[in-house]
């Protein structure tokens, strides 16, 4: 199994353009997360979907952000405009949904916005 | 909601010296724990967990954790470090039935050799 896969590793933008990150989960995941990474909050949860459809986005920072799941096997994050506060690594994860199961995290996408 | 909180930031070990990293979570319920490591330029890991059962967990490389009900805790601990284990190492909850993590701001560990 490749594990999670997210595209591209690095992505380097300049404020106001937008943004599109991108994940393939685990074949067989039902959950996938996304989570960001910054050196003064941490992880954090951003959102995240079951069988495609999104169950809590609470941790979206605002309008800017937005995410889609369209099949089981890819989901992207989206911002727009990108700013330069969201500059951080951003985390897919997924996991096979029975009780009290492990979440496999991708290999992250770092984000500068400049 | 529920927080944790890893109060060692950063910790500085010589190889082969013990090593225990806090964790404190406050959630009244019951929880899934788990420990996840980051090492240099790469992703997340799973070091190891506990949903029920015996609240010692025996996880990979040798690391263990031992969960305490009555401190809301769930220590990560190793007899005996290597300069491999340098890594940033975080503590995660979930309530029971709930899929998403809630992570401590994570303890980066220095093995000197």
């Amino acid at each position: 199994d490749a594990g999670v896969i997210q595209s591209p590793r690095h992505e380097v933008t300049e404020m106001g353009q937008e943004v599109t990150l991108r994940c393939k989960p685990i074949s067989g995941h039902d959950y996938l997360f996304w989570y960001r990474q910054t050196m003064m909050r941490g992880l954090e949860l951003l959102i995240y979907f079951n069988n495609n459809v999104p169950i809590d986005d609470s941790g979206m920072p605002e309008d800017r952000f937005s995410a889609k799941m369209p099949n089981a096997s890819f989901s992207t994050l989206k911002i727009q405009p990108s700013e330069p506060r969201d500059s951080a690594v951003y985390f897919c994860a997924s996991s096979l949904g029975f009780a009290a199961d492990t979440q496999y995290f991708g290999p992250g996408t770092r984000l500068t916005v400049l | 909601a529920q927080s944790v909180s890893q109060h060692n930031h950063h910790v500085i070990l010589s190889e082969a010296a013990s090593l225990e990293l806090g964790c404190n979570y406050s959630y009244g319920g019951t929880v899934n724990l788990f420990w996840y490591v980051q090492y240099p330029g790469q992703h997340l890991q799973l070091l190891l967990k506990y949903f029920s059962g015996d609240p010692l967990v025996k996880g990979i490389k040798g690391f263990e954790a031992e969960f305490i009900k009555s401190k809301f805790s769930f220590n990560l601990r190793k007899p005996s470090v290597q300069w491999s284990d340098t890594a940033e190492y975080f503590c995660a909850v979930n309530p029971a039935g709930r899929r998403a993590l809630t992570f401590g701001s994570g303890t980066r560990l220095q093995v000197q050799p």
